[in-house]
């Protein structure tokens, strides 16, 4: 069976620091990945999506990028973090094509001070 | 473009009433729509799914129908326990959207009181 991890699952960081969160899918080949973003009570902003290695599709502008180094794994990085990138990222995966859902990771809390 | 419409929360009930959230959407096409449910401080989890008009999708005594007609996907279940405090998420998949993205909803928040 397929299983996404992502870590860490909570992250304090001071405002200008780097950032990588990573995420990786078991189970599967060739999946599309997803990162999100929630603000506290809000809903989800989808961030970057990829639909194969090295192909990152941004959804909005910001000081966060992407990458897929390799076909199961996805890396949310930031050279120099704002105090308004606090929130929880959510990593997801899904079936390349088809009318499959979207399955989720168990999210990183990231906190800027 | 495509987008989803939920009822806005907090929702509270009392265990054993019946929940409806609501969910109506604008897509091209008929996509697959999606119910997800969050619960305090985790992830999403799927909850149910439909992939075409009249389709039921249930789970945990959860349901919802497929209504083309309305581009409606209410989501109801017949008698709620606290252990359903979530967040809930109607999320359509729209067939023409580039690398299969979800569209969400703000979510529904559900509390049920003992």
């Amino acid at each position: 069976s397929q299983t996404i991890h992502q870590w860490p699952a909570t992250l304090v960081q001071p405002v200008g620091s780097p950032l990588s969160l990573e995420c990786t899918v078991e189970g599967t080949s060739n999946p599309n990945l997803y990162w999100y973003r929630q603000a506290a009570g809000r809903g989800l902003q989808l961030l970057f999506y990829s639909v194969g290695i090295g192909q990152i599709s941004s959804e909005v502008p910001q000081n966060l990028s992407a990458s897929r180094p390799q076909d199961r794994q996805f890396i949310l990085s930031s050279k120099k973090l704002l105090l308004s990138d606090s929130g929880f990222y959510l990593c997801a995966w899904s079936p390349g094509g088809g009318w499959q859902p979207q399955h989720f990771g168990d999210g990183t809390r990231l906190s800027i001070l | 473009g495509n987008s989803v419409t939920q009822m806005e929360g907090p929702v509270t009930l009392s265990e054993e009433a019946f929940l409806t959230i609501n969910c109506t959407y604008t897509a091209t096409g008929y996509p697959s729509l999606f119910w997800y449910v969050q619960y305090p401080g985790e992830g999403l989890q799927l909850l149910l799914k439909a992939t075409k008009a009249d389709d039921k999708g249930s789970n945990k005594g959860f349901e919802a129908t497929y209504r083309k007609e309305t581009t409606s996907f209410h989501l109801e279940k017949g008698s709620v326990q606290v252990s359903d405090s979530a967040v809930y998420f109607c999320a359509p998949r729209g067939i023409y959207n580039q690398g299969g993205k979800l569209i969400f909803g703000q979510g529904t928040e559900l509390s049920v009181k003992p």
